[in-house]
């Protein structure tokens, strides 16, 4: 069974760092893209980042030189390190995996969320 | 970055009520269009990808239509399950972008 865990989010201080984990199972993360995915309260969704299983990265530009993506494939966890955090990346901060059919991508798995509070 | 808005924002229907959703991107994005659906404190499920290819597991009721710039997502006969959250997102390319989301209820 595929399943996605977060941990890592809390609450944090303008500028601070946190670092979130998804640790996944019944599948493998190094052979397939996996997003960070966010929700503000009350707000809708936003893409953050995605890994891809060649190990390219890619981020959202609100988060661009903020935040980075990596995976250990030894412990089948894809991170998100979030650097000088604002009031604004305060959300709900959602792993999920990227699934390909035939060229056509959707996130078919999602982790159940860990809350980022970012305030003084 | 690609552009999508969902009309309407917000929509009261009944049980056994068929309702539809659009979803329009502010370029052509072929049928690289997911629907989701959100239920309060949980996590997004996949509905739908590709416009209209329904992820397993998903009831039939559900469907969706729509290829380059126009979507919609029909739900015919609501179950008391169905009301909840709806998001489109295009997959065509980086970064991904989603709707605003469209909140159903119970009238």
């Amino acid at each position: 069974e595929v399943q996605l865990v977060e941990s890592g989010g809390g609450l944090i201080q303008p500028g601070g760092s946190l670092r979130l984990s998804c640790v996944a199972s019944g599948f493998s993360v190094s052979s397939n893209y996996m997003s960070w995915v966010r929700q503000a309260p009350g707000k809708g969704l936003e893409w953050v980042s995605v890994l891809y299983s060649g190990g390219d990265t890619y981020y959202a530009d609100s988060v661009r030189a903020r935040f980075t993506i990596s995976r250990d494939t030894s412990k089948n966890t894809v991170y998100l390190q979030m650097d000088s955090l604002r009031a604004e990346d305060t959300a709900v901060y959602y792993c999920a995996r990227d699934r390909n059919w035939s060229g056509y991508w959707a996130f078919d798995h999602w982790g159940q969320g860990t809350l980022v509070t970012v305030s003084s | 970055d690609i552009q999508m808005t969902q009309s309407p924002t917000s929509l009261s229907a009944s049980v056994g009520d068929r309702i539809t959703i659009t979803c329009r991107a502010s370029q052509r994005i072929n049928t690289n269009l997911n629907w989701y659906q959100q239920k309060p404190g949980k996590a997004p499920k996949l509905l739908i990808y590709a416009a209209s290819s329904l992820q397993s597991g998903v009831p039939s009721r559900f469907s969706g239509s729509g290829s380059g710039t126009d979507f919609t997502l029909i739900i015919n006969s609501l179950e008391p399950e169905d009301f909840a959250t709806y998001h489109c997102q295009q997959s065509y390319t980086t970064p991904n972008t989603f709707g605003q989301g469209t909140k159903l209820e119970i009238k």
